[in-house]
């Protein structure tokens, strides 16, 4: 089975720190891992995805295999970083089912 | 930019009736899942179709259903309703069903209450 963890439900920082957002996964085969994002009444959207190891909007993730963990990072957090954030894992096959975490409302302070 | 497309956006119904909730994705998309998201919950995996055949099915009752069109619509259809089934149900559509080069997208769902 597989499953994500977001350890945190509120995260609050303010704005300028770094800021991190925990997920961890179990899996016992090669996972994709994602994060989404949903701003104040918009649409759930991707942020990125481990295989294309990009930065987005100044957030990058990386994938620790040993500590099945995929943190997502910013040094630098600004005002509209604010949402929900959700960490996902698709376990391949040829379903495109994704697990997500339960979420982490991402608060950035003036 | 037409994005995927869910209907009705709130919906309320009464213990033991039907439903019938209705998505249209990006124009060019072949693939369609569904998901449920219950208050406080990130979002869990219902089903998958693509070219109009169900790729992977999440664990749900057998009271939830669902089926895609020849124009690659989908209608996700959930019987004998429960005061469980109250959540937020979400479409997502990619251009195939692996989706490693085509990430999902989301609609903005449609709000199920069961009262």
């Amino acid at each position: 089975a597989q499953r994500v963890t977001q350890p945190e439900k509120l995260l609050s920082v303010f704005k300028g720190a770094p800021v991190e957002l925990k997920c961890n996964y179990s899996y016992s085969g090669s996972p994709e891992l994602f994060w989404y994002v949903q701003y104040s009444r918009q649409r759930l959207q991707l942020l990125l995805r481990h295989i294309s190891r990009e930065s987005i909007k100044g957030f990058t993730a990386d994938l620790n295999k040993g500590e099945t963990s995929f943190h997502l990072k910013k040094p630098f957090a600004q005002e509209e970083d604010s949402a929900m954030y959700y960490c996902a894992l698709s376990g391949g096959g040829s379903a495109r089912q994704l697990t997500f975490g339960s979420g982490t409302q991402l608060t950035v302070l003036p | 930019d037409a994005g995927v497309t869910q209907s009705p956006t709130h919906l309320i119904k009464t213990r033991g009736q039907h439903v019938t909730l209705r998505c249209s994705p990006i124009s060019g998309h072949k693939s369609v899942s569904w998901y449920q998201q219950v208050l406080g919950q990130g979002p869990q995996f219902i089903f998958q179709y693509y070219e109009k055949e169900e790729r992977g099915r999440g664990n749900f009752p057998d009271r939830f259903s669902a089926r895609q069109f020849p124009n690659y619509s989908s209608e996700l259809n959930v019987n004998a309703l429960l005061l469980g089934d109250s959540a937020l149900y979400l479409c997502a559509s990619s251009f195939d069903f692996q989706g490693r080069n085509s990430p999902l997208h989301f609609g903005n769902g449609t709000r199920l209450t069961v009262t």
